[in-house]
């Protein structure tokens, strides 16, 4: 079972920032936090991924609350593009881990 | 250019066929997996490997088996195919289960008539 909770869509408008949340109240110290996103009839593409300290690169940034139970997906200016399905992964470092999908968030931009 | 590829994007095939789909990655990967994505089910894990030879159930295994002969190579095998198993499956890879982003394939729309 996912060990992740997320809305099951959101809206946003054109340029504005997209903030997804996502809970992960059972998280151990040492599974990350993984974000990765559908875009229809595509297979999923990653997008960040982080432990405790925020992360950012040229697509988004991460943000992970101190006690880690849950984080934040930032988009700084959603476009159209990022119409897609945005999941919330947590996962260790173990070799034998599975990476498991939860339902996610469909995330709408509106012009 | 990484690259995962599907063997097929579209196949059609007859209740109680064995089916094949092969899945290939160029990345010298350890991991590979297989899951099927239905609407409003999400992406659901069938099987996954993480070595040459190693193969561990995911959540829906059931009518599915799995070989990875080589590394580079993870075939998803439907013994007897079933029109409930018509679905989109989509194939990934990864160096280890989280130290790096998983690769996936655009996907095998199998329709089982």
């Amino acid at each position: 079972d996912a060990k992740t909770t997320q809305p099951p869509s959101m809206d946003c408008a054109e340029g504005r920032a997209a903030n997804l949340p996502c809970n992960h109240s059972t998280i151990s110290g040492n599974e990350y936090v993984y974000w990765y996103r559908q875009i229809h009839s595509q297979g999923p593409q990653y997008i960040i991924h982080g432990l405790k300290n925020n992360e950012t690169n040229e697509m988004a940034s991460l943000i992970i609350t101190e006690d880690r139970k849950s984080s934040t997906l930032i988009l700084p200016h959603a476009t159209l593009r990022d119409t897609a399905v945005y999941y919330c992964i947590v996962l260790s470092l173990n070799r034998d881990d599975k990476i498991i999908f939860g339902k996610g968030t469909r995330l709408h931009i509106l012009p | 250019d990484v690259k995962v590829t599907q063997s097929s994007r579209y196949l059609v095939k007859r209740t109680g066929e064995k089916v094949f789909l092969e899945c290939v990655q160029d990345m010298d990967h350890e991991n590979m997996f297989w899951y099927r994505q239905d609407p409003g089910l999400g992406l659901r894990l069938i099987y996954f490997s993480y070595d040459v030879k190693m193969k561990e159930k995911g959540d829906i295994p059931e009518g599915y088996s799995v070989s990875r002969e080589k590394k580079e190579r993870f075939s998803l095998i439907l013994e007897s195919a079933s029109t409930n198993q018509t679905s989109m499956y989509l194939c990934a890879s990864s160096s280890w289960a989280g130290r790096t982003e998983a690769f996936f394939g655009q996907g095998t729309r199998l329709t089982v008539v």
